[in-house]
């Protein structure tokens, strides 16, 4: 079974810090996803990647297929960045199977 | 754009009620999930739905049934609802590997 594995657990940061946030897996999948949950609960997908790296504004997602292992950048962090971060991974159905999410709080 | 509902924000019920928890999705989608959500132990699948009346158990089904009578619409029901039942529960319906969540029902159970 796959194991889906983020660090860390919580992040703190100061606005306009970089951030990374890492995702490690154990078993070859056919695409990885990162979400974003705000407090109240509702997630949204922000990337669904298979190979290399996506960017969308200030959010980057890059993903090692070798290494298994996957990571979102937020440049230019932001107060209302902060969230939870989920990574997912799927293997060729829309089956999904989640880490257990990285908090992330930026402060002003 | 995507709409997922489910029928309630937050909810209480007593021990050994039966609970209805709904979702619809408006976008035609096949695949319908339920899953619960507890600090700590992330996103876990209770049950999975890929057409109608077609239902598959996901991780955690033990005290759950789920309906689907119709694409759009799934439904979670709680047999007989227990207090380790307390959870976050969200609904997602997907198409092509992409998920699309509905704003979760927090579920307490007295």
């Amino acid at each position: 079974k796959n194991e889906v594995e983020q660090s860390p657990q919580n992040l703190t940061a100061q606005e306009g810090e970089f951030i990374t946030i890492n995702c490690s897996y154990s078993v070859g999948i056919s695409a990885l996803h990162w979400l974003q949950q705000h407090p109240g609960g509702g997630i949204v997908s922000l990337f669904m990647l298979s190979s290399g790296k996506k960017k969308h504004g200030r959010l980057i997602a890059t993903i090692n297929i070798q290494e298994k292992h996957s990571s979102l950048h937020i440049t230019a962090s932001h107060p209302r960045d902060s969230a939870v971060y989920i990574c997912a991974v799927g293997y060729n159905t829309d089956k999904l199977i989640f880490g257990t999410g990285t908090r992330l709080q930026v402060f002003p | 754009d995507v709409k997922v509902t489910q029928s309630s924000r937050y909810l209480v019920k007593r021990t050994g009620e039966k609970v209805f928890l709904e979702c619809v999705q408006d976008m035609d989608h096949e695949n319908m999930f339920w899953y619960r959500q507890d600090p700590g132990l992330g996103l876990r699948l209770i049950y999975f739905s890929y057409d109608v009346k077609m239902k598959e158990k996901g991780d955690i089904p033990e005290g759950y049934s789920v309906s689907r009578e119709k694409k759009e619409r799934f439904s979670l029901i709680l047999e007989s609802a227990s207090t380790n039942q307390t959870s976050m529960y969200l609904c997602a319906s997907s198409l092509f590997e992409t998920q699309y969540f509905g704003p979760g029902t927090r579920l307490l159970v007295l």
